[in-house]
Parts: structure tokens; sequence; C-alpha cells
């Protein structure tokens, strides 16, 4: 049982280029989503999503884009990342009101 | 909109002493979670005590209590008998975990 998983763990982008986050969770939930966690700021929420095909806008949405194709997976997109998407980025599933979190992504754009 | 205010961006305290951390929540919903979760610095997220806000007896777990105080919208985490494996950032939650607060720096000394 793997829990919450994502992929990859580490990237380094340039400015204007695209990536794709891929978050796995083998735990049936039906909640998913994605936070990013900046220095003092905590966890913001950037989208989320409550089932399969559905996606909803959280605190922090702009510059990303989410899709849940299959149950199992949650894709969050940057489309033309800004140095401003530096962070960490976390993703979680979630049943009965508690969260499992995946270990992070460190991003960082130059 | 819910929101999560921890007022206290650091704490510190002497191992095998007591510590409260505090948290002050704002919300809409009638029934809902409240969440503390522990980040140690290797980044995972792990889920310290939940409280079902309909339950009016306070979470305990171990040597982690809460005291649920509904009507002040108050949610604090008490740590007895403090260890150095409990340094960490710690995270108030609110809801399916959809708000965080921003954080407080735990210190344990020696």
């Amino acid at each position: 049982n793997a829990g919450v998983t994502q992929t990859p763990k580490f990237r380094v982008l340039k400015t204007g280029q695209s990536m794709t986050l891929l978050c796995a969770q083998d735990m049936n939930h039906e909640y998913m989503y994605w936070y990013r966690q900046d220095p003092g700021m905590g966890l913001r929420l950037i989208h989320y999503s409550v089932g399969e095909g559905t996606t909803a806008k959280g605190e922090v949405p702009d510059g990303y884009n989410v899709s849940r194709l299959k149950k199992q997976n949650f894709l969050l997109g940057l489309e033309s990342a800004a140095p401003s998407q530096t962070s960490v980025y976390f993703c979680a599933s979630s049943a009965w009101g508690e969260q499992y979190f995946g270990p992070g992504t460190r991003l960082t754009v130059t | 909109a819910q929101t999560v205010t921890q007022s206290q961006p650091e704490m510190s305290v002497q191992e095998a002493e007591t510590v409260t951390l505090s948290c002050t929540y704002d919300t809409s919903e009638s029934d809902y979670y409240l969440f503390w979760y522990k980040q140690p610095p290797s980044r995972q997220m792990i889920l310290v005590i939940r409280q079902e806000a309909y339950k009016q007896q306070n979470a305990t777990e171990n040597r982690f209590s809460v005291n649920f105080q509904k009507a002040a919208k108050s949610f604090s985490l008490k740590i007895s008998d403090s260890q150095l494996g409990d340094a960490a950032m710690y995270f108030c939650a609110c809801a399916d975990g959809l708000t965080f607060g921003k954080g407080t720096h735990l210190i344990i000394q020696p």
C-alpha cells in the first residue's frame, strides 16, 4: 500500500517552460488536493477534486491547471512557469475528513 | 470562507515539559473537522490529532490532546512530556484540510 505518491520529487524549470506534476493514490479516495507551501505561508490550496472528472479552484489557482481523468490520479500543470511558482507542492487525498499527504515536490523556476 | 489563525510563529519548551499551541478558526460550516498536523524537517505531513466538531469531548492521542472550544472557535494542541522528536512545524487545519494556518515552529530544548 503506497498511499499517496508524487512524481517528480525535485524539478528545476526555466521561466516559460511547462511541466506536469503527477499525484497518485491507491486508497480509492474521492477527494484529492494540490497545495503549495511557501516559507511563512503554511499550505495554500491550489485546486481540488471531489471525484473523477471534477475539479475546482482553491485559494491560489492562477497559473495552474488540473485534471482528474482517473480516480486515482490528479495532475497539476504549469503551462508557462514563472519564478513566483517556485515552491514545494503537496498532493493529498482524503476520506472521512482525514487527509493523507504525499512527500512533496520541490520546484524551482529560474 | 474559512480562516485559520495560529498566533505563535515559534514556541520553545524544555524537554519533558508541557507546551500548548494555539489555533483559532472561522467557518460557516455547521459540522466540520479540525486537525493538527506535524511537519518535521523531512517535509512529510503527519496527522497528529483530529477533532469532530459535533463531539464535545476533547480528542486525545497519547501525549497529545486538544482543548476544543466550539463557541470560541478555538482549537489548541497540548503536548505533554515533550520529547526531542516533537520538534517540528505544527499546522492547524479546518474542515477537510481546505484551510491551514501558517504554522508554529516548535523547538524542544534538551
